[in-house]
């Protein structure tokens, strides 16, 4: 059982270039995210998506569209690469994607992470 | 505001010792989650434990457990008898119940050395 498979795990891209991170689960879950981790900041939400055919925007969007194209898989595309886009990069999903009238034991499973830098 | 609230940015333990990591949080929502997740140098996040803020008793997973100040809002996790193995990253993030969405919001981790 594999969880949550991200690809690539290493990136460099010159300024402008585009490139689509690829991530996938083979857990259910009906909800994933893409995060990014700077230092000293912890993870920031990108854009998740809630079930499939629905996205959302996240804490910091700009800069960056998604794809969920199946139950399974969430894409997260650059379409022009910016050097303050240098970060790590995680997806994660969970099985529901919101708490709801109840707080459920809903915990979000992460990829090994994409290592981006922009140059 | 700082939602999550690590104060020790880097934290060093003897093996075999044990080893408590700060989490204050804020929140107005009274229905609320808490977890604690681990990031070896490897990069990976590695869910650890998870407490509900209804929850009567403080969780624990093994090694580890949570000791839930509701009062205080804090959240530290406690290791006991540390390995090498630990040596990590370690954030702690809450969940909200008032989204709309599975918003977890984290911390920005403290580091533990474990020091044979």
């Amino acid at each position: 059982n594999a969880g949550v498979t991200q690809t690539p795990k290493f990136q460099v891209l010159k300024t402008g270039q585009s490139m689509t991170l690829q991530c996938a689960q083979d857990m259910n879950h009906n909800s994933m995210y893409w995060y990014r981790q700077d230092p000293g900041m912890g993870l920031r939400l990108i854009y998740y998506s809630a079930s499939e055919g629905t996205t959302d925007k996240g804490e910091v969007p700009n800069g960056y569209n998604v794809s969920r194209l199946n139950k399974r898989e969430f894409s997260l595309r650059l379409e022009s690469a910016a050097p303050s886009q240098t970060s790590v990069y995680f997806c994660a999903s969970s099985l529901e994607g919101y708490s709801g009238g109840g707080l459920a034991k809903n915990i979000q499973y992460f990829g090994a992470g994409t290592r981006l830098s922009v140059l | 505001a700082q939602k999550i609230t690590q104060t020790q940015p880097g934290m060093f333990v003897q093996e075999k010792e044990a080893v408590t990591l700060d989490c204050t949080y804020d929140t107005s929502d009274p229905s609320y989650g808490l977890f604690w997740y681990k990031q070896p140098s490897s990069g990976e996040m590695i869910f650890l434990i998870y407490q509900g803020s209804y929850d009567q008793q403080n969780a624990t997973e093994g090694r580890y457990s949570l000791n839930f100040q509701k009062a205080r809002k804090s959240a530290n996790l406690v290791i006991s008898a540390s390995q090498l193995g630990d040596s990590a990253m370690y954030f702690c993030a809450m969940r909200e119940s008032k989204t709309s969405y599975d918003k977890v919001i984290f911390g920005p981790g403290t580091s533990l050395s474990v020091i044979p």
